[in-house]
């Protein structure tokens, strides 16, 4: 059974930074694309990035909104995945979900991990 | 890149059935057959329940079923039960590796 775990949230004034990470079990970690999507209170969903594989270089795309401020990263050896958030924003507060991407679908969610950014 | 555009709710009697619209543009919804829907109950992480417009994932009942025409996709519950209540999401392939999501529906059962 797929299992994410996202841990790492935290209050933080706005301007500072925080590192989220997401423990995965379950499933070939290594084989799956991987993206975080964030949720607001009260709101919608929102896309936030996702990571490619080795076999694709590992390369990453983030919404416009979080671009340049926002990096992730993963390690594989760890099954592990990270979202590192610089230069917060109050607009940034919210509930950040680990989630496994598939051929276009996301499958499988974590809990998510709430990040609130104070002004 | 703008959300998807869905009614904010939706209602039904037990065993009526009810059909959410996503509205988006040539360049997500009408442009490819990456349509995904995703139920979520208050509290709790989002489940996928439609994949690739139409496509159910094991274990998602034949009740839960999904269409597309034009720039618009639609997701239909059937035979409304009580567990049905919940806040559904599309979302969309974009082109350039970006998704969009749904502005979201919440559903009712009357």
């Amino acid at each position: 059974e797929v299992h994410l775990v996202e841990s790492g949230g935290a209050l933080v004034q706005a301007g500072g930074a925080l590192r989220l990470s997401c423990a995965a079990s379950g499933f070939s970690f290594s084989d799956y694309y991987m993206a975080w999507v964030r949720q607001a209170p009260g709101k919608g969903l929102e896309w936030v990035g996702r990571i490619t594989t080795r076999t694709h270089i590992y390369s990453t795309d983030y919404a416009a909104s979080v671009k340049g401020r926002f990096i992730i990263s993963r390690d594989d050896s760890k099954n592990s995945l990270f979202l590192q958030m610089n230069s917060l924003r109050t607009e940034d507060t919210a509930v950040y979900f680990c989630v496994t991407e598939f051929y276009y679908r996301f499958d499988s969610w974590g809990q998510g991990a709430l990040v609130t950014v104070s002004s | 890149q703008s959300a998807l555009t869905q009614p904010p709710s939706a209602s039904g009697s037990p065993g009526q059935s009810v059909t959410i619209a996503c509205t988006g543009t040539s360049s997500d919804v009408g442009g490819y057959e990456y349509v995904s829907w995703y139920q979520q109950h208050p509290g709790k992480a989002p489940q996928l329940l439609i994949y690739d417009v139409s496509e159910r994932p094991s274990g998602v009942p034949d009740r839960f079923s999904g269409s597309k025409s034009g720039n618009t996709a639609s997701l239909t519950v059937s035979g409304l039960q009580a567990e049905d209540e919940a806040d559904y999401y599309c979302t969309s392939y974009a082109g350039t590796k970006h998704y969009v999501f749904g502005t979201g529906t919440r559903v009712t059962v009357l």
